[in-house]
């Protein structure tokens, strides 16, 4: 079964400094990811999602991420973090066959330094 | 606006008092899904729906029914809750087909849900 690891918990950063968020999965064939954002007392937003070609994608708010196979890794960025930033971050992953179910990480909860 | 509207946004109940959490979304979706989100756990699915009348156990349905008789309406039943169902529901949609799995889910803002 396929599985999503948000290795870090909690990220500080400080605003106007760059971010990478990190997400590997397990899963043997090429998988579909996503990186979610959720405000405190929101549902989840789609910031970006890969499926295929170009391994690096561009989403909304100014973050992107990069495909990597070997690594199987799906890490998320922005050059530039702007206190609004602040909130959880969620990668899942889905695979062809799987219907439409993601599986989920376990979330990185980020704060936001002024 | 395209949405997926959950209610109520919160309930407390008490052990083994019936209730229903309904779900519905307004963009034709085939696919709807109910997940828990619980503290260093993500979110868990609980159950899900390919379609009208076509609905299958997801990796927590322990506890949990679901019905699905109209495309547009995705409720969650709890017939008996106990204090382990105590946590943030939320309910999602998206389309079916295209890339085979790969269209991204459309979420709600949650239920909070706590039983006593």
């Amino acid at each position: 079964a396929q599985s999503v690891t948000q290795p870090d918990i909690h990220i500080t950063v400080s605003e106007g400094a760059s971010l990478e968020l990190r997400c590997n999965y397990s899963y043997g064939a090429t998988p579909y990811l996503f990186w979610y954002v959720q405000s405190p007392g929101q549902g989840l937003q789609l910031l970006l999602k890969y499926f295929s070609g170009d391994t690096l994608v561009q989403g909304i708010k100014g973050f992107e991420a990069e495909f990597k196979r070997s690594q199987s890794s799906f890490n998320l960025r922005k050059p530039s973090v702007h206190w609004s930033d602040a909130a959880e971050y969620f990668c899942a992953v889905g695979y062809t066959g799987g219907g439409n179910k993601l599986t989920f990480g376990t979330g990185t909860q980020l704060k936001v330094e002024l | 606006e395209a949405q997926v509207t959950q209610n109520p946004r919160y309930l407390i109940t008490v052990t083994g008092k019936k209730l229903t959490v309904t779900c519905s979304q307004n963009m034709n979706h085939e696919y709807m899904s109910w997940y828990r989100q619980d503290p260093g756990l993500g979110l868990r699915q609980i159950y899900y729906s390919m379609n009208v009348e076509v609905t299958d156990k997801g990796d927590v349905p322990e506890g949990y029914k679901v019905s699905r008789k109209e495309k547009r309406n995705f409720p969650l039943i709890l017939e008996s809750p106990s204090p382990n169902q105590t946590s943030l529901y939320f309910c999602a949609s998206s389309l079916v087909g295209g890339q085979g799995g790969g269209s991204p889910l459309h979420f709600g803002n949650g239920t909070r849900l706590t039983v006593t």
